[in-house]
Protein backbone atom coordinates (compact mmCIF):
# COMPACT_ATOMS: atom_id res chain seq x y z
CA UNK A 1 0.00 0.00 0.00
CA UNK A 2 1.40 3.71 -1.09
CA UNK A 3 2.01 5.89 2.37
CA UNK A 4 3.68 8.88 2.76
CA UNK A 5 4.52 9.17 6.63
CA UNK A 6 5.64 12.60 8.13
CA UNK A 7 7.70 13.75 11.48
CA UNK A 8 7.24 14.82 14.14
CA UNK A 9 3.64 15.42 13.95
CA UNK A 10 4.09 18.39 15.87
CA UNK A 11 6.74 20.46 17.50
CA UNK A 12 6.86 23.76 19.63
CA UNK A 13 10.03 26.00 19.25
CA UNK A 14 10.77 29.63 19.96
CA UNK A 15 10.86 32.24 17.38
CA UNK A 16 15.09 32.47 15.96
CA UNK A 17 15.02 28.19 16.24
CA UNK A 18 15.83 26.22 13.54
CA UNK A 19 12.81 23.37 12.29
CA UNK A 20 13.78 20.52 9.82
CA UNK A 21 10.79 18.34 9.01
CA UNK A 22 10.75 15.05 7.74
CA UNK A 23 8.86 12.98 5.28
CA UNK A 24 9.53 9.42 3.75
CA UNK A 25 7.71 8.01 1.49
CA UNK A 26 6.81 4.51 -0.51
CA UNK A 27 4.96 4.56 -3.67
CA UNK A 28 4.63 3.21 -6.96
CA UNK A 29 5.96 4.89 -10.14
CA UNK A 30 7.05 8.09 -7.73
CA UNK A 31 7.38 11.54 -9.78
CA UNK A 32 7.66 14.01 -7.66
CA UNK A 33 7.39 14.99 -3.81
CA UNK A 34 5.68 18.58 -2.60
CA UNK A 35 5.45 20.02 0.39
CA UNK A 36 2.91 22.35 0.97
CA UNK A 37 1.63 24.90 3.44
CA UNK A 38 -1.61 24.96 5.61
CA UNK A 39 -2.45 27.82 7.88
CA UNK A 40 -6.54 27.86 8.29
CA UNK A 41 -8.00 26.85 5.07
CA UNK A 42 -6.43 26.41 2.12
CA UNK A 43 -2.41 24.50 1.42
CA UNK A 44 -0.50 27.10 -0.16
CA UNK A 45 2.60 25.05 -2.39
CA UNK A 46 6.12 25.28 -1.20
CA UNK A 47 8.01 23.22 -3.00
CA UNK A 48 7.94 20.61 -5.74
CA UNK A 49 11.11 17.99 -6.02
CA UNK A 50 12.13 15.96 -8.38
CA UNK A 51 15.22 15.11 -8.40
CA UNK A 52 17.32 13.45 -5.67
CA UNK A 53 20.05 15.77 -4.26
CA UNK A 54 19.49 19.33 -5.64
CA UNK A 55 17.88 21.63 -2.87
CA UNK A 56 15.45 23.94 -3.45
CA UNK A 57 14.97 27.05 -1.47
CA UNK A 58 12.54 29.98 -0.76
CA UNK A 59 13.70 32.46 1.34
CA UNK A 60 14.17 30.60 4.73
CA UNK A 61 12.37 27.32 3.89
CA UNK A 62 14.67 25.10 1.59
CA UNK A 63 13.71 21.53 0.84
CA UNK A 64 15.73 18.51 -0.76
CA UNK A 65 15.14 15.17 -1.94
CA UNK A 66 16.60 12.02 -1.10
CA UNK A 67 15.38 9.36 -3.31
CA UNK A 68 17.77 6.84 -2.61
CA UNK A 69 16.42 6.69 1.32
CA UNK A 70 12.58 7.46 -0.32
CA UNK A 71 12.44 10.84 2.01
CA UNK A 72 12.74 14.55 2.36
CA UNK A 73 13.36 17.04 4.33
CA UNK A 74 11.89 20.55 4.83
CA UNK A 75 13.92 23.12 6.83
CA UNK A 76 13.15 26.34 8.44
CA UNK A 77 15.54 28.53 9.42
CA UNK A 78 15.44 31.86 12.05
CA UNK A 79 11.74 30.76 12.43
CA UNK A 80 8.85 33.53 13.03
CA UNK A 81 5.32 33.50 14.03
CA UNK A 82 4.30 33.71 11.08
CA UNK A 83 5.66 30.10 10.20
CA UNK A 84 2.77 28.68 12.57
CA UNK A 85 1.25 26.31 10.39
CA UNK A 86 0.64 22.52 9.13
CA UNK A 87 3.05 21.14 6.80
CA UNK A 88 1.78 19.09 4.44
CA UNK A 89 4.33 16.64 2.52
CA UNK A 90 2.40 14.95 -0.76
CA UNK A 91 4.10 12.75 -3.45
CA UNK A 92 2.87 12.34 -6.69
CA UNK A 93 2.38 9.10 -8.20
CA UNK A 94 0.62 6.52 -11.21
CA UNK A 95 -2.43 8.69 -12.43
CA UNK A 96 -0.81 12.01 -11.27
CA UNK A 97 -2.51 11.49 -7.87
CA UNK A 98 -1.14 12.95 -4.90
CA UNK A 99 -0.92 11.01 -1.33
CA UNK A 100 -0.52 13.09 1.41
CA UNK A 101 1.09 12.09 4.85
CA UNK A 102 -0.79 13.46 7.97
CA UNK A 103 1.32 16.71 8.17
CA UNK A 104 3.45 18.63 10.67
CA UNK A 105 1.99 20.75 13.43
CA UNK A 106 4.51 23.80 13.72
CA UNK A 107 3.95 26.26 16.80
CA UNK A 108 6.36 29.23 16.98
CA UNK A 109 6.25 31.19 20.45
CA UNK A 110 7.40 34.61 20.69
CA UNK B 1 -8.35 37.52 -9.81
CA UNK B 2 -7.71 33.67 -10.71
CA UNK B 3 -8.02 31.15 -8.39
CA UNK B 4 -10.61 28.24 -6.99
CA UNK B 5 -13.30 28.89 -5.25
CA UNK B 6 -15.60 27.01 -2.88
CA UNK B 7 -19.14 27.78 -1.39
CA UNK B 8 -20.49 27.49 1.16
CA UNK B 9 -17.95 28.06 3.61
CA UNK B 10 -19.64 26.21 6.39
CA UNK B 11 -22.27 23.48 5.92
CA UNK B 12 -24.50 22.02 8.32
CA UNK B 13 -27.27 19.18 7.80
CA UNK B 14 -29.29 16.71 9.43
CA UNK B 15 -28.57 12.84 8.95
CA UNK B 16 -30.20 11.52 6.01
CA UNK B 17 -29.92 14.49 3.40
CA UNK B 18 -27.52 14.86 0.61
CA UNK B 19 -25.64 17.77 0.30
CA UNK B 20 -23.95 19.27 -2.62
CA UNK B 21 -20.84 21.77 -2.40
CA UNK B 22 -19.85 23.79 -4.81
CA UNK B 23 -16.00 24.15 -6.46
CA UNK B 24 -15.16 26.35 -9.14
CA UNK B 25 -12.45 27.87 -11.34
CA UNK B 26 -11.12 30.33 -13.19
CA UNK B 27 -7.90 28.77 -14.06
CA UNK B 28 -8.45 27.31 -17.19
CA UNK B 29 -6.78 24.34 -15.27
CA UNK B 30 -7.86 20.58 -17.07
CA UNK B 31 -7.66 18.21 -13.74
CA UNK B 32 -9.60 19.24 -10.49
CA UNK B 33 -9.62 16.79 -7.19
CA UNK B 34 -11.88 16.71 -4.03
CA UNK B 35 -10.42 15.83 -0.75
CA UNK B 36 -11.42 15.56 2.39
CA UNK B 37 -9.55 16.48 5.67
CA UNK B 38 -9.94 14.99 9.41
CA UNK B 39 -8.12 16.06 12.24
CA UNK B 40 -4.87 14.34 12.50
CA UNK B 41 -4.87 12.67 9.06
CA UNK B 42 -3.73 13.90 6.02
CA UNK B 43 -5.87 14.86 2.83
CA UNK B 44 -7.68 12.16 1.25
CA UNK B 45 -8.86 12.14 -2.14
CA UNK B 46 -12.11 11.48 -2.82
CA UNK B 47 -12.59 11.35 -6.65
CA UNK B 48 -10.57 13.18 -9.22
CA UNK B 49 -11.07 14.46 -13.02
CA UNK B 50 -8.43 15.01 -15.49
CA UNK B 51 -10.33 16.34 -18.21
CA UNK B 52 -14.33 17.09 -19.01
CA UNK B 53 -17.59 14.41 -18.66
CA UNK B 54 -14.62 12.39 -16.85
CA UNK B 55 -13.71 11.51 -13.30
CA UNK B 56 -12.21 8.69 -10.98
CA UNK B 57 -12.68 7.37 -7.87
CA UNK B 58 -10.17 8.17 -5.50
CA UNK B 59 -9.28 6.41 -2.05
CA UNK B 60 -12.48 6.97 -0.30
CA UNK B 61 -14.87 7.46 -2.91
CA UNK B 62 -17.98 5.37 -0.79
CA UNK B 63 -20.90 8.10 -0.43
CA UNK B 64 -19.78 10.76 -2.37
CA UNK B 65 -20.94 11.20 -6.20
CA UNK B 66 -19.45 14.08 -8.65
CA UNK B 67 -19.91 15.66 -12.07
CA UNK B 68 -18.08 17.34 -14.70
CA UNK B 69 -19.92 18.85 -17.17
CA UNK B 70 -17.55 22.21 -17.30
CA UNK B 71 -14.12 22.64 -16.92
CA UNK B 72 -14.63 25.36 -14.35
CA UNK B 73 -16.69 23.38 -11.85
CA UNK B 74 -16.51 20.07 -10.32
CA UNK B 75 -19.48 20.14 -7.64
CA UNK B 76 -19.17 17.22 -5.20
CA UNK B 77 -22.38 15.46 -3.53
CA UNK B 78 -22.14 14.42 -0.46
CA UNK B 79 -25.05 11.12 -0.16
CA UNK B 80 -26.89 9.94 2.49
CA UNK B 81 -24.99 6.82 1.93
CA UNK B 82 -21.48 8.27 3.41
CA UNK B 83 -21.09 6.98 7.39
CA UNK B 84 -19.16 10.22 8.59
CA UNK B 85 -19.59 12.74 6.53
CA UNK B 86 -18.05 15.46 9.34
CA UNK B 87 -15.15 16.77 7.82
CA UNK B 88 -13.10 19.58 6.41
CA UNK B 89 -13.72 18.90 2.32
CA UNK B 90 -11.38 20.74 -0.17
CA UNK B 91 -11.07 20.98 -3.88
CA UNK B 92 -8.07 21.65 -6.04
CA UNK B 93 -6.68 21.87 -9.50
CA UNK B 94 -4.10 21.46 -11.46
CA UNK B 95 -3.17 22.34 -15.39
CA UNK B 96 -1.86 19.56 -17.84
CA UNK B 97 -4.07 16.70 -17.00
CA UNK B 98 -2.51 16.33 -13.87
CA UNK B 99 0.81 17.19 -13.50
CA UNK B 100 2.55 19.64 -11.70
CA UNK B 101 1.66 21.33 -8.35
CA UNK B 102 -2.12 21.30 -7.17
CA UNK B 103 -3.53 24.61 -6.34
CA UNK B 104 -6.29 24.64 -3.73
CA UNK B 105 -9.37 26.52 -2.30
CA UNK B 106 -10.43 27.72 0.57
CA UNK B 107 -12.73 24.74 2.02
CA UNK B 108 -15.72 23.77 3.21
CA UNK B 109 -16.32 22.94 6.98
CA UNK B 110 -19.52 20.38 6.56
CA UNK B 111 -20.94 19.36 9.68
CA UNK B 112 -23.84 16.77 9.78
CA UNK B 113 -26.00 15.89 12.80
Amino acid sequence: EDKVVQSPLSLVVHEGDTVTLNCSYEVTNFRSLLWYKQEKKAPTFLFMLTSSGIEKKSGRLSSILDKKELSSILNITATQTGDSAIYLCAVEYNDYKLSFGAGTTVTVRA
Amino acid sequence: DGGITQSPKYLFRKEGQNVTLSCEQNLNHDAMYWYRQDPGQGLRLIYYSQIVNDFQKGDIAEGYSVSREKKESFPLTVTSAQKNPTAFYLCASTSQQGKGEQYFGPGTRLTVT
